[in-house]
């Protein structure tokens, strides 16, 4: 089945500074890439997503990345503001049937004033 | 995701006992889902629900049951065969496409 590995799990950063999470998916035929963010204690919030017929989005400071061939996508944070800071999570499924998301470990990211 | 609701927001469960864990939207949604969340780790699926009277075992049933009689209610029931249940659960819905919009989630604690 599906595996999403997500690194790396913790990322301090100071403010104004870029972050830049990265996940690996191992089903060559997953489709769909969302991204996630969770304050603590809250529910997590959808960011951005992409799909496989397009290899890069953005969204203000937020960007998503894709590389079908490697397997891999990753999330770029762009100006880091101490609002930032949360965990993030990265899911792939494959579109069709019941889409189940299959998520990441989480990355939490600290932005320092 | 303001239209999905969990309750309660907290609930205790005592030793053998089974709770119902509440879960309802009005988006219209087909699709439906219950993850389990442990303190610092991702979600793991439990079960996901297409379409009313339909629904799936995902990757930790076990010790779980569900229903979907109509399409905007999806109850997770905790039974007494989950000996672990302490964690935050999050409901999901999702329209006929991908994206799964989160409930604001029930934090279910053992006495």
């Amino acid at each position: 089945g599906e595996n999403v590995e997500q690194h790396p799990s913790t990322l301090s950063v100071q403010e104004g500074d870029s972050a830049v999470i990265k996940c690996t998916y191992s089903d060559s035929a997953s489709n769909y890439f969302p991204w996630y963010k969770q304050e603590l204690g809250k529910r997590p919030q959808l960011i951005i997503d992409i799909r496989s017929n397009v290899g890069e989005k953005k969204d203000q400071r937020i960007a998503v990345t894709l590389n079908k061939t490697a397997k891999h996508f990753s999330l770029h944070i762009t100006e880091t503001q101490p609002e930032d800071s949360a965990v993030y999570f990265c899911a792939a499924s494959i579109s069709g049937g019941y889409n189940k998301l299959i998520f990441g470990a989480g990355t939490r990211l600290a932005v320092h004033p | 995701d303001g239209g999905i609701t969990q309750s309660p927001k907290y609930l205790f469960r005592k030793e053998g006992q089974n709770v119902t864990l509440s879960c309802e939207q009005n988006l219209n949604h087909d699709a439906m889902y219950w993850y389990r969340q442990d303190p610092g780790q991702g979600l793991r699926l439990i079960y996901y629900s297409q379409i009313v009277n339909d629904f799936q075992k995902g990757d930790i049933a076990e010790g779980y049951s569900v229903s979907r009689e109509k399409k905007e209610s999806f109850p997770l029931t905790v039974t007494s065969a989950q000996k672990n249940p302490t964690a935050f659960y999050l409901c999901a819905s999702a329209p006929g496409g991908e994206t799964q919009y989160f409930g604001p989630g029930t934090r279910l604690l053992v006495l």
